[in-house]
This record gives structure tokens, sequence and C-alpha cells, in this order.
């Protein structure tokens, strides 16, 4: 198994400009979220999903768009890059169940210039 | 709403002892920890649940009152390994996939 898989790894964006983030998971797990990671601010929910075709907003949605087409990936869209979104993003999966792990991809590294 | 990590940060000796602390303003359901190391990914360490019993393996354990919305991790003869970040996560009911989570804790063990 892969485990929770991210690309890219790096990204450098111009403010204004859009980009999708992707993540994919192949332990066949129901839940799935983005987090981004600043200084200080410890790690906070972008979106998440309890399964293909439903999504929600997390603590700081604004500026991202997420859909859960199918069980195994849930991309992140940033429509319109801004400084302050300058951050490491990770993305998270787990089985739904009420003792769950959830399961961190190793991180995209974000700058937006 | 995050639920608030206590001390922000702690420097100790191997085999020293430590105790972190997560509370919330909020009733919880569930209370996660995860350590981070720099640069990678958090690692799940345990999840207690609303009515269930104090955790723990080897010799990191955690407890959760839930009365008070507290839960506390115990690190007993710290290691070098045990330096990270830690963070608690909290969930307000069961199965709903979302996790929040604190601002964390930095641990730095020295020889």
């Amino acid at each position: 198994n892969a485990g929770v898989t991210q690309t890219p790894k790096f990204q450098v964006l111009k403010t204004g400009q859009s980009m999708t983030l992707q993540c994919a998971q192949d332990m066949n797990h129901e839940y799935m979220s983005w987090y981004r990671q600043d200084p200080g601010m410890g790690l906070r929910l972008i979106h998440y999903s309890v399964g293909a075709g439903i999504t929600d907003q997390g603590e700081v949605p604004n500026g991202y768009n997420v859909s859960r087409s199918t069980t195994e990936d849930f991309p992140l869209r940033l429509l319109s890059a801004a400084p302050s979104q300058t951050s490491v993003y990770f993305c998270a999966s787990s089985y739904v169940r009420q003792d769950y792990e959830q399961y961190f991809g190793p991180g995209t590294r974000l700058t937006v210039t | 709403q995050q639920p608030v990590q206590s001390p922000q940060a702690v420097i100790l000796r191997e085999g020293e002892d430590a105790v972190i602390n997560c509370s919330s303003s909020k009733a919880l359901y569930s209370v996660h920890w995860y350590r981070q190391k720099h640069g990678e990914a958090p690692v799940f360490l345990m999840i207690l649940l609303k009515g269930g019993e104090q955790k723990g393996h080897e010799k990191i354990s955690a407890s959760f009152n839930e009365k008070k919305q507290q839960s506390s991790l115990y690190l007993t003869a710290s290691q070098l390994s045990y330096s990270g970040t830690y963070f608690c996560g909290t969930e307000r009911g069961s199965n709903t996939g979302k996790l929040i989570f604190g601002q964390g804790t930095t641990l730095q063990v020295k020889p």
C-alpha cells in the first residue's frame, strides 16, 4: 500500500493563479480531510469528506474548493491564490469508526508570492 | 473552535516526566493525540472516547475528563525520541469525521 499520497511536494504560485493539490489514498478509507499548518497555529481543518459525493467545510474553508467523486481521491483547489495561503498542506484519511486513526500524507509546501 | 493546549513548549532532560494538557470550551466525544517530528507528517498516538478508559502504550498515556472537557497526555521517563510537537484533536460527535486540532506543544528532550 502506498498509503496517503500528495502531489506536488513543493509549489510556488503567483498571486491570482489557481491550482489543484492532489491527494489519493489506497486504503479504502471513507474519511478524508485537508489541513493547513502554519507556525504557531497548529493544524487547521479546511474541508473534509465522510464519503464519495459528500463534503463539508472545516474551520478555514474560504478560498478553497473540494470535491470527492471517488473514494480514493480528494483534490483541493485554490481558486485565486493569495499570499495568506502560503502554508504546508496535509491530506489525511481514515476509516469510519469510533476509534479511528487518521493517516496523514507527506504534505505539500505552497508558497504564494 | 480550536482546543487550547498547554504548555506551548517544554524542555526536558532524558528520564524526566512531562504532562501536556488539552482543553475545550465545548462538550467533546473524543480526544485524539498525534506527534509530529520536524519536517514530517503527524503520526497517531492514541484516541480517548467519551466514557472510555485511560489509555497508554509503553511510557506514554493519556486521560480524558469528560465533565471538564479536558485531556492530558503523560510522558514518563522521556527519551530523546519523544522530541517533537504534540497535537490534540477533538471531535464533538461520534463518526463526524471532523477533527479539530489544537495549536500544538513543542517538546524537546535533551541528553
